[in-house]
């Protein structure tokens, strides 16, 4: 079993849908999570960043940790077609300031949001 | 705005020239970067991790001698990809954590690299 696992999609849906995207993960010790949506031919974008279990909304996105069930989702309401692009959770045991350690990285999910 | 530069964008070149991607810190010291390559359809791929003042930590599989990281200052780390060929042709990214102890990882905006 993969340390993360992400549905690659693609995912395509009406301008103006709820976007669920969501990853699954099998390290227990995981407890900082982070979404980042990428663009074609760009690097990532860091969208939104959890620390342990519960939401955080951010405007239009919502991200939710369930540490129990090992399941992390992104919502992003009323969507639009500037929201198209490939969506990447990634999630680590501990945060060093940079001395140490990497994300672990979904292998990210399409979306297409058509008007 | 971005906190993590990256240059050039986009290079293209011949088969056996070398080339060099920059990474740099705006506004923060950063004493570590990642070095990414993500191929077409692909998640990122970590190759290698940048130390400032010491050696790079290279994953496995990937060839320290073909990509030469130096990370000569706080806010600076290079690739250079020697002697290219063109299956060396991808997207390379940097990313490099924030300036506070619990920020999370920011990527510079990739380089395209294209080998022909």
């Amino acid at each position: 079993q993969k340390e993360v696992e992400q549905d690659p999609g693609p995912l395509s849906v009406p301008e103006g849908a709820i976007v669920s995207l969501n990853c699954t993960y099998s390290n227990s010790a995981f407890q900082y999570f982070m979404w980042y949506r990428q663009y074609s031919r760009k690097g990532p974008e860091l969208l939104m960043y959890t620390y342990s279990s519960g939401n955080k909304e951010d405007g239009r996105f919502t991200a939710q940790v369930d540490k129990s069930s090992k399941y992390i989702s992104l919502f992003i309401r009323d969507s639009q077609p500037s929201d198209s692009a490939t969506y990447l959770c990634a999630m680590i045991p501990f945060l060093y300031g940079g001395s140490q350690g990497n994300l672990i990285f979904g292998k990210g999910t399409k979306l297409s949001v058509k008007p | 705005g971005a906190v993590v530069s990256q240059h050039p964008s986009r290079v293209i070149c011949k088969s056996g020239t070398s080339v060099k991607i920059e990474c740099r810190s705006l506004d923060f010291q950063a004493t570590t970067m990642f070095w990414y390559r993500q191929f077409p359809k692909q998640s990122l791929m970590l190759m290698a991790t940048s130390n400032e003042g010491s050696k790079a930590t290279y994953e496995q599989g990937v060839e320290k001698d073909k990509f030469l990281i130096n990370h000569a200052s706080l806010t600076l780390s290079t690739l250079t990809v020697t002697s290219a060929h063109p299956e060396d042709s991808s997207f390379y990214i940097c990313s490099a954590w924030g300036s506070s102890y619990n920020s999370p990882l920011h990527f510079g905006n990739g380089t395209r690299l294209t080998v022909t």
